[in-house]
């Protein structure tokens, strides 16, 4: 199976900041990398595929970029509704594997 | 639009079975793939597998191969999850989740733009 990690596992920022979450693969999985975003009590919610595109309706200040086994997500600007735990999850094999998640707490 | 809609809460008893539903609206039911996604109180996500609701096909995962049994309805456009021999580690929320592409496979683009409400599952004795 391939192993999703994210780092961190949590972090703590202001209304405005520049947030990055990475997730490496446990080998190369191409471009094929998800990301969402979980509030408490919901389900996720897809906010990019494919590394880098964005889920329409999604704010712009989500980014994702890279390829191979490192992927990024980007928040440029962040604002509270921002307030979430973020998942990546490879596409490219079977068993679809997510990683362990990073939650983002506003102070 | 699309909507997800699964059916309500659970409770089982140890070694017991559970069969979730999920009622699909909104798009050509059997044009896109349906997967099962489950997430335990306070822990990450874990994919459970897939079902082609044209064909019936089903893929699941290792971890679940066994116990695990995906089925469908096209007069309902509803599919289902079954789980057996159920353990106390089986609680959790599980979701449906549909892909965005659609009319077969998408190898790589397996991506789930849209979620049922979740099913909580509670396995205790």
């Amino acid at each position: 199976d391939v192993q999703m990690t994210q780092s961190p596992s949590s972090l703590s920022t202001s209304v405005g900041d520049r947030v990055t979450i990475t997730c490496r693969a446990s080998q190369r999985i191409d471009i094929f990398l998800n990301w969402y975003q979980q509030k408490p009590g919901k389900a996720p919610k897809l906010l990019i595929y494919a590394a880098s595109r964005l889920q329409s309706g999604v704010p712009s200040r989500f980014s994702g970029s890279g390829s191979g086994r490192d992927f990024t997500l980007t928040i440029s600007s962040v604002q509270p509704e921002d307030s979430a735990t973020y998942y990546c999850q490879q596409s490219n094999i079977t068993p679809f594997t997510f990683g362990g998640g990073t939650k983002v707490e506003i102070k | 639009q699309v909507l997800l809609e699964q059916s309500g809460a659970e409770v089982r008893k140890p070694g017991a079975s559970v069969k979730i539903s999920c009622k699909a609206s909104g798009y050509t039911f059997i044009n896109h793939y349906m997967h099962w996604v489950r997430q335990a109180p306070g822990r990450g996500l874990e994919w459970m597998g897939t079902i082609d609701p044209s064909g019936g096909s089903t893929t699941y995962a290792q971890n679940f191969q066994g116990r695990v049994t995906m089925t469908r309805d096209t007069s309902t456009s509803t599919v289902y999850m079954e789980l057996s021999s159920l353990r106390s580690e089986d609680t959790s929320v599980y979701y449906c989740a549909r892909v965005d592409c659609s009319n077969g496979p998408c190898p790589g683009l397996e991506y789930f733009q849209h979620w049922g409400q979740g099913t909580l599952v509670t396995v205790s004795s």
